[in-house]
């Protein structure tokens, strides 16, 4: 099994909103991520998750708020987004060490 | 920090070779992939490297000489379906955790 699994796949929401993005993983993989991405642009790192904690924030604005209950799950809490938010979040996630990442399908996020 | 550097864009036709560039600057280096990404899909690994030299997947080679800096990805056989964006990235590790930075893409165009 070598697949990484994003909910909801789009979701289209309000200024005043708030909402979570989940992804999960059952390769065993203690790395986990979060990525941004706009359209024709590379994947921006947001977070990094080393063995359920919190190891890297780009300088996330506070209204992105991850969470990692377990070794398989990364949420990603929206709370007062702006339409500039809307991009496409995809959650990877890999082993510690040199090797790949894989990704999930991402969450088309539209924020209205 | 971290500093990588593709082509944006690239054109080939049906059956040829198609070699792809990427050089870096980064701190930490703990190896470099190469993804592929069609528009409105997740990034799907091709190939990676963590030691210099050339490493072959079928119709996929990817190079690295970490002394330079430097990294190529080699298409042969072009198909209509290579036509894609293709991103170099970069493990770094730190003390604060290991992230896979990406490049901004090369932009492949297969024409028959």
């Amino acid at each position: 099994d070598t697949e990484v699994t994003q909910t909801p796949k789009h979701l289209v929401m309000g200024m005043t909103n708030k909402k979570s993005l989940k992804c999960e993983q059952h390769m065993g993989h203690r790395a986990m991520y979060w990525y941004k991405q706009k359209a024709k642009k590379p994947p921006e790192l947001m977070f990094v998750y080393s063995y359920e904690k919190l190891s890297i924030n780009e300088s996330v604005p506070s209204r992105f708020s991850p969470e990692c209950p377990n070794s398989s799950l990364l949420n990603l809490h929206l709370h007062a987004l702006q339409p500039e938010d809307s991009a496409l979040y995809l959650c990877a996630s890999s082993q510690t060490g040199p090797t790949e990442a894989f990704f999930g399908q991402g969450t088309r996020l539209t924020v209205v | 920090g971290q500093n990588i550097d593709q082509p944006t864009e690239m054109t080939a036709t049906e059956g040829a070779i198609v070699q792809i560039n990427c050089t870096y600057q980064t701190s930490g280096f703990n190896g470099l992939f190469w993804y592929q990404q069609h528009a409105g899909e997740a990034p799907t690994f091709l190939s990676y490297n963590v030691l210099d030299g050339l490493e072959e997947k079928g119709r996929f080679s990817s190079f690295l000489s970490r002394s330079k800096g430097y990294s190529y990805l080699l298409l042969k056989e072009l198909q209509m379906k290579d036509s894609a964006s293709y991103l170099c990235a970069v493990r770094e590790s730190g003390q604060a955790g290991t992230a896979l930075i990406f490049g901004k893409g090369t932009t492949l165009s297969v024409s028959s």
